[in-house]
């Protein structure tokens, strides 16, 4: 249980077009999900929170017209970057909080992760 | 602000070597602590947590104990496997906020 997924995996764009990452939560609904971004050989870099039904709090730093996030529904959370260019090449993971009825309220579990290419 | 310490990498050990990845922690009150693990090309996948003081998480082998009067959370394994060679990730919540990492602590085990 508590599996979250993301899609696609991995994708290839051309500069200046948009690209939109899904993360769903597969078996619990999930008020609140997250989305980092992590170089190669870093760690996590906490981008956005995504709450359904209300705008999204993102990290200083974070360009909200750039990332878009979406939280449409308690399975679903959309990043769309926007104008892609290579310098947003990287992996983008995202996580959701446990489900409460099975008292993991306090952890996250996270996507595989999209690795975006920009050419 | 609360932050976490991880030993840094990369950690390099033989099969059945014995293992310990230290994670040190500072915050106000009394967080949830965890270890996530990545594999290549992956996202993570939750390893562990401990909720509260003397709290000991484990999973496939590995321990970790909540240690309030050290504010540490050293991830062990007794004799570790080449499958194990990951990145570790040391992390802290409060439960309704964002979790804080460690910088991540890559391990390869050679046969």
């Amino acid at each position: 249980g508590a599996v979250v997924s993301q899609h696609p995996s991995r994708v290839i764009c051309k500069s200046g077009t948009s690209v939109k990452i899904e993360c769903r939560s597969l078996d619990f609904q999930a008020t609140t999900m997250f989305w980092y971004r992590q170089f190669p050989k870093q760690s996590l870099m906490l981008m956005a929170t995504s709450n359904e039904g209300s705008k999204a709090t993102y990290e200083q730093g974070v360009e909200k017209d750039k990332f878009l996030i979406n939280h449409a529904s308690l399975t679903l959370s959309t990043l769309t970057v926007t104008s892609a260019h290579p310098e947003d090449s990287s992996f983008y993971i995202c996580s959701a909080r446990g489900p409460r009825d099975r008292d993991y309220t306090d952890t996250q579990y996270f996507g595989p992760g999209t690795r975006l290419t920009v050419l | 602000g609360d932050s976490v310490t991880q030993m840094e990498g990369p950690v390099t050990l033989s099969e059945e070597a014995f293992l310990t990845i230290n994670c040190t922690y500072t915050a106000t009150g009394y967080p949830s602590l965890f270890w996530y693990v990545q594999y290549p090309g992956e996202g993570l996948q939750l390893l562990l947590k401990a909720t509260k003081a003397d709290d000991k998480g484990s999973n496939k082998g590995f321990e970790a104990t909540y240690r309030k009067e050290t504010t540490s959370f050293h991830l062990e394994k007794g004799s570790v496997q080449v499958s194990d060679s990951a990145v570790y990730f040391c992390a802290l919540d409060f439960g309704n906020e964002k979790l804080t990492f460690g910088t991540g602590t890559r391990l390869t085990i050679i046969p």
